[in-house]
């Protein structure tokens, strides 16, 4: 069964970039399913940053969207996430995720499979 | 940005009683409407998706309902490993944003 693992600096520096990566295993990342990322600050909610096709094509958080790279990587089977000028308001567990493809004709965005999540903590 | 709006934040419910949630959404969602558990230290476990499908592997305690703008996910019958935090995730198509409620925590009474 597909899984999925984030791997990454578990710590960065107030306005650098933070920069994980999500490597896909037991299937292939050029599936028809889309790929995200998810990130849940210590005690609070789900916030989603953006998903990624195979193909390269992309739909980011509006309210991330300037800060924002998702980028694939079909020979490694991984995508990857860049989150430039972070300050500790950006300090949050990141998932990666993939959502359920096409139940018949629909796609669906669901997240059927996540990774088990990579704490990142923004400080100096 | 569509908005979603999880009421209550806390339900207390005894074992073996049943257990309702609600989700509303600033927008119609239609039925693209995700439900979601997370225990703690866990990645959240799809329960339902497409507002009353219940995702692979899922008791069928677990149920959903409602479109448009509000829905409601039924625990049955709740079972010790069922409190947890529960979200939903609206996925409209276009545009192509996903948010989240920001939680309802199912304690046990």
């Amino acid at each position: 069964q597909v899984q999925l693992q984030e791997s990454g600096p578990g710590l960065v520096k107030p306005s650098g970039t933070l920069s994980l990566t999500c490597a896909v295993s037991g299937g292939s990342i050029s599936s028809s399913n889309w790929w995200s990322w998810v990130r849940q600050p210590p005690g609070k909610g789900l916030e989603w940053i953006g998903e990624i096709y195979h193909s390269g094509s992309t739909n980011y958080n509006p309210s991330l969207k300037s800060r924002v790279t998702i980028s694939v990587d079909k020979s490694k089977n991984q995508f990857s996430l860049k989150l430039s000028s972070v300050t500790a308001a950006d300090t949050a567990v990141y998932y990666c995720a993939r959502d359920e493809g096409l139940v018949g004709a629909i796609r669906v965005r669901a997240f059927d499979i996540w990774g088990q999540g990579t704490m990142v903590t923004v400080s100096s | 940005e569509i908005v979603m709006t999880q009421s209550p934040a806390t339900l207390s419910v005894s074992p073996g009683e049943r257990a309702t949630l609600s989700c509303r959404a600033s927008q119609s969602v239609s039925s693209n409407l995700a439900w979601y558990q997370q225990k703690p230290g866990q990645a959240p476990r799809l329960l339902i998706y497409g507002a009353s499908t219940r995702a692979t592997g899922i008791p069928a305690r677990f149920s959903g309902s409602g479109s448009g703008t509000e829905f409601t996910l039924t625990i049955s019958s709740l079972q010790s490993e069922d409190f947890a935090v529960y979200y939903c995730q609206q996925y409209n198509n276009w545009p192509p944003e996903i948010t989240f409620g920001q939680g309802t925590r199912l304690e046990i009474k």
